[in-house]
């Protein structure tokens, strides 16, 4: 089974500072690994995702995501956020080879920018 | 445009009332999933289907129940609304070589 931990519940910065949000995983076999983002009152939308390659990936709006298996962990930044960043952010895993599979979500985390 | 579509977006309704919530994609995705989103943001899945008549139930115990008779319709019923039903849900598509969900809008559903 995997599950997903988000260290940050809250991550408050101000406008133009570099921002990460930390995510952990726990998986017995081989995952892939997603970011998303959730506007207020709307769906969810891909940020990123690491299916296999660089470790580095770079995704929509400026984010990139390192994956680093030793440490199962796959951080989110951004170099220089903008107040349009503020939303929540999930990050979530399915199996390797079984695409398609349900993801399995962490809790998420709030990314507050303010002026 | 492909796309997933959920409607309502809301919907405030009386205990004991029976509601669909209607999921249609446009992506000819064989897989589909409803999650419910709490207020404090975690997602929970609650069903899922692989394909044309096929469903199953997810992590999270719903008293809800889903067809999916078309492949690209998955509709979630609620026989009889309660308050605990409150929350936002999300239904979600994904193709045999894709391996991320696309997601509709929601329904956030209020039960009085």
């Amino acid at each position: 089974a995997q599950s997903v931990t988000q260290l940050d519940s809250q991550v408050p910065v101000f406008e133009e500072a570099p921002v990460e949000l930390r995510c952990n995983y726990s998986s017995s076999v081989s995952v892939y690994l997603f970011w998303y983002v959730q506007y207020p009152n709307q769906g969810l939308q891909l940020l990123l995702k690491y299916l296999s390659g660089s470790t580095l990936v770079k995704g929509i709006n400026g984010f990139e995501a390192e994956f680093n298996k030793s440490q199962t962990s796959f951080h989110l930044r951004k170099p220089s956020v903008h107040i349009s960043d503020t939303a929540e952010y999930f990050c979530a895993v399915s199996p390797f080879g079984q695409a398609g599979t349900a993801l399995i979500f962490g809790k998420g985390t709030t990314l507050s920018v303010s002026s | 445009e492909a796309d997933i579509y959920q409607t309502p977006r809301y919907l405030v309704i009386g205990t004991g009332k029976k509601i669909t919530l209607e999921c249609s994609q446009t992506m000819g995705h064989d897989k589909m999933y409803w999650y419910q989103q709490d207020p404090g943001m975690e997602l929970h899945l609650i069903h899922y289907s692989y394909g044309v008549n096929s469903t199953e139930k997810g992590d999270l115990s719903s008293e809800s129940t889903v067809s999916r008779i078309r492949t690209e319709h998955f509709p979630l019923t609620l026989e009889s609304a309660r308050p605990s039903h409150t929350s936002q849900y999300l239904c979600a598509s994904s193709g045999t070589a894709n391996t991320e969900a696309f997601f509709g809008q929601g329904t956030r559903l209020t039960v009085v």
